[in-house]
């Protein structure tokens, strides 16, 4: 079965310190998303990209948050200097239209 | 943002027996969506529901598209162990970016 794949899956960042969170999506899928999930709490949207650009991005996504299509395969999340409460699981998806998400294992982003 | 009010936030119950868990809202969603979340991946979907008044089943999980498009419950007959983890529920809207609200989760136990 097709799959989002997520790297890496845990990483470790001083605080000031930019990250970025690599996903691979599903081929054939147009739409790409950025959600996050701050430990026991529930999944966040943070930005859906379609037709290379950004279609909808919520509060959580300011102007520390970028993201990037740069081949035909990678979608990244960038966050240019990091702060504590940016600690979560950050997943990517996709899916081919409206519905039929696929999420991936998700990258842990602890920031010290 | 729009807000997924589920319940329960969490179930202990006995290996075999019958679980109910739901989702409303206030705002009318075009599409429910249902996914389990084991620790340290990401959600799985188990069920999606596209029409008001829809009633789907996978194995041992059915779950409803309320007829007012605000609510939707997902039933669990007969549980196993393996059943554990955290139950979302997630909503859409058509609107421009596709993105979910997903609900606060329900935690389930299941003791053998």
């Amino acid at each position: 079965e097709p799959e989002v794949t997520q790297t890496p899956s845990h990483q470790v960042t001083q605080m000031g310190q930019e990250v970025i969170l690599r996903c691979v999506p599903i081929s054939n899928h147009l739409y790409f998303y950025w959600y996050r999930q701050i430990l026991g709490q529930k999944v966040e949207f943070l930005v859906s990209f379609y037709n290379n650009e950004i279609s909808e991005k919520s509060e959580i996504f300011d102007d520390q948050f970028s993201v990037e299509r740069p081949d035909g395969s990678n979608f990244t999340l960038k966050i240019r200097s990091t702060k504590l409460e940016d600690s979560a699981m950050y997943f990517c998806a996709s899916s081919p239209g409206a519905g039929g998400y696929t999420f991936g294992s998700g990258t842990r982003l602890t920031v010290v | 943002g729009q807000q997924l009010n589920q319940s329960p936030q969490s179930m202990f119950i006995q290996e075999g027996e019958d679980v109910s868990m739901n989702c409303t809202s206030s705002s009318i969603f075009n599409t429910w969506l249902w996914y389990k979340q084991d620790p340290g991946e990401g959600p799985v979907l188990l069920i999606a529901l596209y029409k008001a008044g829809e009633l789907t089943s996978n194995g041992r999980l059915t779950a409803q598209f309320g007829i007012t498009r605000k609510d939707s419950f997902l039933n669990i007959s007969a549980s196993i162990p393996s059943d554990v983890g955290i139950y979302f529920c997630a909503g859409h809207m058509n609107n421009a970016g596709n993105m979910l609200t997903f609900g606060g989760g329900t935690r389930l136990m299941v003791k053998p």
